[in-house]
């Protein structure tokens, strides 16, 4: 079965840097890899969907790319602030079926 | 954007008891709703994908006799976890995708139960 790795379960970053997330998958290759926000107590919130023939994305101060060679994505948030501060999930999705979703990483800005 | 609501945000039960949650899509229509469960500091788990006007399709492992789900109509998705014990007590999630759009899910915000 699909087996997703989110680099750390936490991340803490000064205020102003860039912040960088790690999904790793094993097994297949997904048709899509979407990243979501969560706070706690919250549902998750969508941010970027990147395709499996697309290099990179971006959404304002957020870069998501795509690696199927190395089966990697990386999720970046330029210039962070606190406000970002929040639990990011990487979520696959071979294509009109569920998505599978890794463990999160706790990202932390500190100002 | 597309927006989910769930009902109740909260709910306190005595074991044995049924509790029913609601999954709307509030502006668009969802042929496919998911119901997540999440534990603290844990991924979201799929429980079971549904379509609407037919049968739920449960994960393996998820009883669904237990977690009753109806896909009533385009908008509304509903879970009954049937006869509740303390270790149903978990956070649970809808999400929907917009009919005719297979990427992106929306999710709603999720009902916290606990169970005495």
């Amino acid at each position: 079965s699909q087996k997703i790795e989110q680099n750390s379960e936490a991340l803490n970053i000064q205020e102003g840097k860039t912040a960088t997330l790690t999904c790793n998958y094993t097994n297949y290759s997904p048709a899509y890899l979407q990243w979501y926000r969560q706070d706690p107590g919250r549902g998750p919130v969508f941010l970027l969907l990147i395709r499996e023939n697309e290099k990179e994305k971006r959404k304002e101060r957020l870069k998501v790319t795509f690696d199927t060679t190395l089966k990697q994505s990386l999720f970046h948030i330029t210039a962070s602030q606190p406000a970002d501060s929040a639990t990011y999930l990487c979520a696959l999705d071979k294509g009109n079926t569920p998505l599978v979703f890794g463990k999160g990483t706790r990202l932390s800005v500190i100002a | 954007g597309a927006v989910v609501s769930q009902h109740p945000s909260r709910v306190i039960c005595k074991s044995g008891t049924s509790v029913k949650i609601e999954c709307r899509s509030l502006d668009f229509q969802a042929t496919t709703m998911f119901w997540y469960r999440q534990f603290p500091k844990k991924s979201l788990m799929l429980m079971a994908t549904s379509n609407e006007g037919s049968k739920a399709t449960y994960e393996q492992g998820v009883e669904k006799d237990k977690f009753l789900i109806n896909h009533a109509s385009l908008t509304l998705s509903t879970l009954t976890v049937t006869s509740a014990h303390p270790e149903d007590s978990s956070f649970y999630i809808c999400s929907a995708k917009l009919a005719g759009i297979q990427e992106t899910q929306y999710f709603g915000p999720g009902t916290r139960l606990l169970v005495l």
